[in-house]
């Protein structure tokens, strides 16, 4: 069962474009990370959201946390080809035993110069 | 401080034989994860450890599939009479403590072990 689901799947913009990337769930989370993978790494930390409402903003990106701590998207402006890789949300629930973070589908997006 | 050190980077077997994947965590973390990835996908979360404890193996196939993180050395994933559908990245992260309300809970990754099975 796959808690997170993304949108869209694939992106093909040109460099300049705008962009937002929505992850959703029906499940509450205690916290929300994005992150950036590109073609044979691992994926990489842009930022953790914990506050439902909460926006952060990193350069050009801004994610916002859903009031019910349910949804995240993560919005991209003026989109330059080093932004082209794979993006996932993860979403964590502490308390319990485990730790696990639960990732999303994936959104792959290509930045065309 | 070095990242977190996956080897081999890339492994091909042949269907049947076993495949061990290693994992070496940062630098002061005790907190081991593994999960594995399909070309494009999200990752699919399969165990997490501490040293010397499986904390949740819900992910892992029932089968076939093992993991350890032994007192000394790095954390192992071993599965044995590999098939074809076992092809993918695995991916280890760390962290260095059980994440709360006072932690961000970030996983730092490694660059991942590619399994082909022939």
């Amino acid at each position: 069962t796959q808690l997170l689901e993304q949108s869209p799947q694939f992106l093909s913009i040109q460099e300049g474009e705008n962009l937002t990337v929505y992850c959703n769930s029906s499940s509450v989370f205690s916290s929300l990370q994005w992150y950036r993978q590109e073609p044979g790494e691992g994926p990489v930390l842009l930022v953790t959201v914990v506050t439902g409402g909460e926006v952060k903003k990193l350069k050009r990106l801004t994610f916002q946390f859903g009031d019910a701590r349910k949804d995240s998207s993560l919005h991209i402006t003026a989109a330059q080809p080093g932004d082209t890789g794979l993006y996932l949300c993860a979403g964590a629930r502490y308390g319990g035993a485990t730790n696990k973070l639960i990732f999303g589908t994936g959104t792959l997006l290509a930045v065309q110069p | 401080n070095a990242g977190v050190m996956q080897n081999p980077r890339h492994l091909v077997r042949r269907r049947g034989q076993e495949a061990r994947l290693r994992c070496s965590p940062m630098k002061g973390h005790s907190h081991v994860y593994w999960y594995r990835q399909l070309p494009e996908e999200g990752l699919k979360f399969m165990v997490y450890l501490q040293k010397e404890n499986i904390i949740d193996e819900s992910g892992m196939p029932k089968e076939r599939f093992s993991a350890e993180f032994p007192k000394e050395g790095p954390s192992i994933l071993r599965i044995q009479q590999v098939v074809r559908g076992d092809s993918a990245a695995y991916f280890c992260a760390s962290s260095p403590k059980f994440p709360d309300r006072g932690s961000s809970g970030e996983l730092f990754f490694g660059e991942g072990s590619r399994l082909t099975v022939l």
